[in-house]
């Protein structure tokens, strides 16, 4: 059984950097799967932020993505977000998830991340 | 970026009822579309994917269809348990989106 564990500060302040683990446990990241980041500020829906395989390739949410680097550590079996520059409106629940490619079959179960001074 | 919209936002309904949630593509997806259910406090549980496909372990009261730009997700005979927040997600174009979510509710 894959599980999927978010780790990270839960507080960042304003103009700092977001920085999030996931740590992938039953299962390789070397797998045929993409790594997906998504968010969900308090109270609202879901939104894709970014993937990455494990050759590094990667995919990013245009909204974010001057912001934005996912990277992926084959020898620890885990994956990567950074988020410069944040802001209030970063403030969600971040998951992370495994993409069977395109859609989630295993998820992280989600870290909150608030954005204060 | 493709907007998905879900309806209804919110959708009451009793145990035994069948209900559809609805979710629109502002062009079309092909079939490239999936439905999480999410309870709160918890991650996203995938469904449905392709549309029509379901997950491994999902009860087959869960059903996807539609193509396009239009799809529907039918719940047949309502369980306690489904009494949840529903989402759509297409990933027919980068960057992948959601629907809104329509939150099933206990009449």
């Amino acid at each position: 059984q894959v599980q999927l564990q978010e780790s990270g500060p839960g507080l960042v302040k304003p103009s700092g950097t977001l920085s999030l683990t996931c740590a992938v446990s039953g299962g390789s990241i070397s797998s045929n799967n993409w790594w997906i980041w998504v968010r969900q500020p308090p109270g609202k829906g879901l939104e894709w932020i970014g993937e990455i395989y494990h050759s590094g390739s990667t995919n990013y949410n245009p909204s974010l993505k001057s912001r934005l680097t996912i990277s992926v550590d084959m020898s620890k079996n885990q994956f990567s977000l950074k988020l410069s520059s944040v802001t209030a409106a970063d403030t969600a629940v971040y998951y992370c998830a495994r993409g069977q490619p395109y859609y989630y079959d295993y998820w992280g179960q989600g870290t909150l991340v608030t954005v204060s001074p | 970026d493709i907007q998905m919209t879900q309806s209804p936002s919110t959708l009451s309904a009793s145990v035994g009822d069948r209900v559809t949630i609805t979710c629109r593509a502002s062009q079309s997806i092909s079939s490239w579309l999936a439905w999480y259910q999410q309870k709160p406090g918890k991650a996203p549980n995938l469904l449905i994917y392709k549309a029509s496909s379901l997950e491994s372990g999902v009860p087959p009261r869960f059903s996807g269809s539609g193509s396009g730009t239009e799809f529907t997700l039918t719940i047949n005979s309502l369980q306690p348990d489904d009494f949840a927040t529903y989402f759509c997600q297409q990933y027919n174009n980068f960057p992948y989106t959601f629907g809104q979510g329509t939150n099933l509710e206990i009449k």
